[in-house]
């Protein structure tokens, strides 16, 4: 099993350009997490998908932020037009939901940095 | 929708010492309530869990107890080493298809 892959695993680039942030779930897994994690405002859920379907996008800061899940191997967070706030540790999680309620496995993160 | 509370926010121990990390929760149909370690620049990782049909579970060094008419649950770690030095989260889920809140996460510092 290889976990949950994400990439980049860093990202560096200037305020204004997209960014897309990239997430493989374990396989078998169907929910899918996409947290954002800073010193200030601690571990933060943006958005939760449940066999593909996005079921809870309370978290997402404001449209310049989107996600989407067109399969249940691959989702993308985009980020258009970043700004330097948006820097931070992004992470992908999921989890098998089927059998009740189970842990979530976390991606190594990717750390993003707008200039 | 459901709050989790946590408690302390930083927590310095010495190594051999016991440390207790508290956590209350707010929505009564919450059932599952896994607890995370993150160790510096790294991810979080499942290191306990507990579920509401269960008062208390141990894994080495490591327990967690569950009081459901109180709302709270609570992380013990017995003889602590400074590789138990991390980030600890505690969270609480319930029927949202795996939808976990966590709490804000407390620093456990373990002096050698």
């Amino acid at each position: 099993d290889a976990g949950v892959i994400q990439s980049p695993r860093h990202e560096v680039t200037e305020m204004g350009q997209e960014v897309t942030l990239r997430c493989k779930p374990i396989s078998g897994h169907n929910s899918l997490f996409w947290y954002r994690q800073t010193m200030m405002r601690g571990l933060e859920l943006l958005i939760y998908f449940n066999n593909n379907v996005p079921i809870d996008d309370s978290g997402m800061p404001e449209d310049r932020f989107s996600a989407k899940m067109p399969n249940a191997s691959f989702s993308t967070l985009k980020i258009q037009p970043s700004e330097p706030r948006d820097s931070a540790v992004y992470f992908c999680a999921s989890s098998p939901q089927d059998r009740g309620a189970q842990p979530q496995h976390f991606g190594d993160g990717t750390r993003l940095s707008i200039l | 929708g459901e709050n989790v509370e946590q408690h302390p926010s930083t927590l310095s121990v010495q190594e051999g010492d016991s440390a207790v990390i508290k956590c209350t929760y707010s929505d009564s149909a919450s059932n599952y309530f896994p607890w995370y370690k993150q160790e510096l620049g790294k991810r979080p990782q499942l290191i306990i869990d507990i579920r509401s049909n269960v008062g208390e579970k141990k894994d080495q060094r490591i327990a967690v107890t569950l009081n459901k008419t109180a709302k709270h649950f609570s992380l013990h770690i017995t003889e602590t080493q400074p590789e138990d030095s991390a980030v600890y989260f505690c969270a609480a889920e319930g029927g949202n298809a795996g939808k976990s809140t966590f709490g804000d996460g407390t620093t456990l510092t373990v002096k050698p």
